[in-house]
C-alpha cells in the first residue's frame, strides 16, 4: 500500500504569516500517461465536510483563494498558505490516487491554528 | 447548485446491517462516478468505495471488501452503501462524494463535492 505522511501534525501560525504543510508519498504519484501528479489537498473545518483546494498537485480548484498554492512532484509535495487568515483555521489533508488496484488514500491531516 | 444529502445512519449492534443513501441534485448524476468516504470520530479521512457512472464498475477498500456493497439508481439520482457484518471500527461519519469531471480530457480523480455526512455508530 502507498502510505501518505504529512508533516507537521499541527502548526500555529500568526495571522498574515506563511503556513507550509508537507506530504510525502511512499511511491510516486506521477502518472507518465498524463504527466500529472495525482495528489490533491483538502481543507476541513470543524463540523463540515472536506473542501477541495488543489488537484494535480498544483492546480487550484475554482473559487479557491490564490493564497493557497500547491507544489511538488513524484513523492514530495507542499501546500502553502501565503498569508494566513482567521478563516483558514482547519485540518488539511493530502490525498493520492493509485491505480493498482484503484484506490484513494489520505494523509493523517495537519491542524492549522492561529498563534 | 450541487447537493448531496446522506441519510440512513444510526446506531446498530455489532454484526448488524445498515443501508446508507445519498440523494444527489443539481448535476447529471448518471454522468458522475461516486464515492463513499468515512471519518471515525476525531480521526482522518478514509476512502471506502467507488462506483462508475453506470454502476457496472465498483471498487472497495480492503477493510470493507466482502462486507459493504456500493450501488446506485440513476433513475432516482441516488447512491447507496449496503453495510453488513458491521464492526465497532466501522463507526464513523460516512460521506458521499462526487468524483470531479475530467479537466482538459484528463481525469482529476478527486472529490469536488461532498455531502454533510451521516453518522454510523456500531455498538452493543
Amino acid at each position: 500500500d502507498i502510505v501518505m505522511t504529512q508533516s507537521p501534525d499541527s502548526l500555529a501560525v500568526s495571522l498574515g504569516d506563511r503556513a507550509t504543510i508537507n506530504c510525502k508519498s511512499s511511491q510516486s504519484v506521477l502518472f507518465s500517461s498524463t504527466n500529472k501528479n495525482h495528489l490533491a489537498w483538502y481543507q476541513q473545518k470543524p463540523g463540515q465536510p472536506p473542501k477541495l483546494l488543489i488537484y494535480w498537485a498544483s492546480t487550484r480548484e475554482s473559487g479557491v483563494p490564490d493564497r493557497f498554492s500547491g507544489s511538488g512532484s513524484g513523492t514530495d509535495f507542499t501546500l502553502t498558505i501565503s498569508r494566513l487568515q482567521a478563516e483558514d483555521v482547519a485540518v488539511y489533508y493530502c490525498q493520492r490516487y493509485s491505480t493498482t488496484p484503484p484506490s484513494w488514500a489520505f494523509g493523517q491531516g495537519t491542524k492549522v491554528e492561529i498563534k | 447548485e450541487v447537493q448531496l444529502v446522506e441519510s440512513g445512519g444510526g446506531l446498530v449492534q455489532p454484526g448488524g446491517s445498515l443501508r446508507l443513501s445519498c440523494a444527489a441534485s443539481g448535476f447529471t448524476f448518471s454522468d458522475s462516478w461516486m464515492h463513499w468516504v468515512r471519518q471515525a470520530p476525531g480521526k482522518g479521512l478514509v476512502w471506502v468505495s467507488r462506483i462508475s457512472h453506470d454502476g457496472r464498475t465498483t471498487t472497495y477498500a480492503d477493510s470493507v471488501q466482502g462486507r459493504f456493497t456500493i450501488s446506485r439508481d440513476n433513475a432516482k439520482d441516488t447512491l447507496y452503501l449496503q453495510m453488513n457484518s458491521l464492526r465497532a471500527d466501522d463507526t464513523a461519519v460516512y460521506y458521499c462524494a462526487r468524483e470531479g469531471p475530467p479537466t482538459w480530457g484528463i481525469l482529476t480523480l478527486v472529490y469536488d463535492y461532498w455531502g454533510q455526512g451521516t453518522l454510523v455508530t456500531v455498538s452493543s
